[in-house]
């Protein structure tokens, strides 16, 4: 079955520093979604990548989706204390039900 | 917009006993609603995608006769954990899919169960 790896597990930033996680699917997907989940929270939408090669940013964010629609990368600049929490990127592989497949996520903590 | 609730956010059950967990959205239609099983500092492994009025479609390794779901009405899924065993104590998410444009699912905050 379809499987999204993401890395890395763990990273701790001081603040201001920058923060980057990436995720690899083993199979072509239809679209890429991220997801972040606060400590003690449930998964928030942050946005969905659909054309290969895009690029989208939200503020200090941004988020790619590579040519061959198997792999995405969440990047933030300059990384603050709100930005403290689970980042998952979740694979779409177009099926009927539009079901994730979501990666393991990477926890960000970020030192003031 | 586009807010899912769950009910209830914490439940701690015996033994044998069966738990029901609803899942509404509450300012939307959701043509598919999806269950989720979280553990601990780990991802969202997906149990199984429900429909409104079909039968629900469970992941490989999911009991279906154990892990009852009913999509009754556009809004409302529901789970019921049934004869449950302390392994099944766990952190259960349901999120909902607006439409057939729409690519993203919206969370409810989750209910914790535990099993004793």
């Amino acid at each position: 079955g379809q499987q999204v790896m993401q890395i890395p597990q763990y990273q701790h930033v001081q603040e201001g520093e920058d923060f980057t996680t990436y995720c690899n699917s083993s199979t072509t997907l239809s679209n890429i979604q991220w997801y972040k989940q606060r400590p003690g929270g449930h998964p928030v939408f942050l946005i969905q990548l659909v054309k290969s090669g895009e690029v989208k940013k939200q503020k200090r964010l941004t988020f790619q989706f590579g040519e061959a629609k198997k792999n995405s990368s969440l990047h933030i600049t300059a990384t603050q204390t709100t930005d403290v929490g689970t980042y998952f990127c979740a694979g779409d592989s177009g099926g009927s039900n539009y079901k994730l497949t979501f990666g393991k996520g990477t926890l960000l903590t970020v030192n003031p | 917009g586009a807010v899912v609730s769950q009910h209830p956010s914490r439940v701690i059950c015996k033994s044998g006993t069966s738990v029901k967990i609803e899942c509404r959205s509450l300012d939307f239609q959701a043509t598919t609603m999806f269950w989720y099983r979280q553990f601990p500092k780990q991802s969202l492994m997906l149990m199984a995608t429900s429909n409104e009025g079909s039968k629900a479609t469970y992941e490989q390794g999911v009991e279906k006769d154990k892990f009852l779901i009913n999509h009754a009405s556009l809004t409302l899924s529901t789970l019921t954990v049934t004869s449950a065993h302390p392994e099944d104590s766990s952190f259960y998410i349901c999120s909902a899919r607006a439409g057939t444009d729409s690519y993203e699912q919206y969370f409810g905050p989750g209910t914790r169960l535990t099993v004793t």
